[in-house]
């Protein structure tokens, strides 16, 4: 069974940094692709950032260019997402996500397969 | 950037009402689009990928429609489990996804 565990999340003041972590199981983690995606409160899904399996692409949504950094750790089948420069609009859950390839008459699609149930960031002094 | 739109924003409706969702990108995506449904408390849930490919164990009365910048998400028959707020998502761009702004579906 397919699981992605999220943890780091918490109470950390304007200006700050923290650290997400993702613990992946039940697939072959180092040939997937994963992603973080946010909700913040009354708002909808925000894609933030992609890496490829190998860790050597990464990709970012404008809103966190600079601030986030995605990384993983395939040996400990394990996902990250450094936060710095947190301000008030960083609250939201944060979700780890993995995409994965299905075809739908011959041609290839990316999809959002597998999620996390989401840890929660809150920004406030 | 791509940019996704939805309508409505949210909308009531009744146990077994036919139920239409609109979602509108800001150029060509071919049938790169994907319908997710998200619950309060629970991770978002693939429903439609491919624009019109049902995802494994979702229920029929799913369906989607369209392709290039126009795309269409129907429940045929809605059910209490159906309330929920639902988002459409590009894969063109991959792998700079976007989502629409969801559409809430809620009890009239």
């Amino acid at each position: 069974e397919v699981q992605l565990v999220e943890s780091g999340g918490g109470l950390v003041q304007p200006g700050g940094s923290l650290r997400l972590s993702c613990a992946a199981s039940g697939f072959n983690f180092r040939n997937s692709e994963m992603n973080w995606v946010r909700q913040a409160p009354g708002k909808g899904l925000e894609w933030l950032s992609f890496i490829s399996g190998s860790g050597s692409a990464m990709y970012y949504a404008d809103s966190v260019k600079g601030r986030f950094t995605i990384s993983r750790d395939n040996a400990k089948n394990s996902l990250f997402l450094h936060m710095n420069s947190l301000s008030a609009e960083d609250t939201a859950i944060y979700y780890c996500v993995r995409d994965e390839t299905f075809y739908s008459d011959s041609s290839a699609y990316l999809v959002f397969d597998y999620w996390g149930q989401g840890a929660l960031v809150t920004v406030s002094s | 950037d791509i940019q996704m739109t939805q309508s409505p924003s949210s909308l009531s409706a009744s146990v077994g009402d036919r139920v239409t969702i609109t979602c509108r990108a800001s150029q060509t995506i071919s049938r790169n689009l994907n319908w997710y449904q998200h619950k309060p408390g629970k991770a978002p849930k693939l429903l439609i990928y491919a624009a019109s490919s049902l995802q494994s164990g979702v229920p029929s009365r799913f369906s989607g429609s369209g392709s290039g910048t126009d795309f269409t998400l129907t429940i045929s028959s809605l059910q209490p489990e159906d309330f929920a707020t639902y988002y459409c998502q590009q894969s063109y761009s991959m792998p700079l996804f976007t989502f629409g702004p969801g559409t809430k579906v809620d009890i009239k």
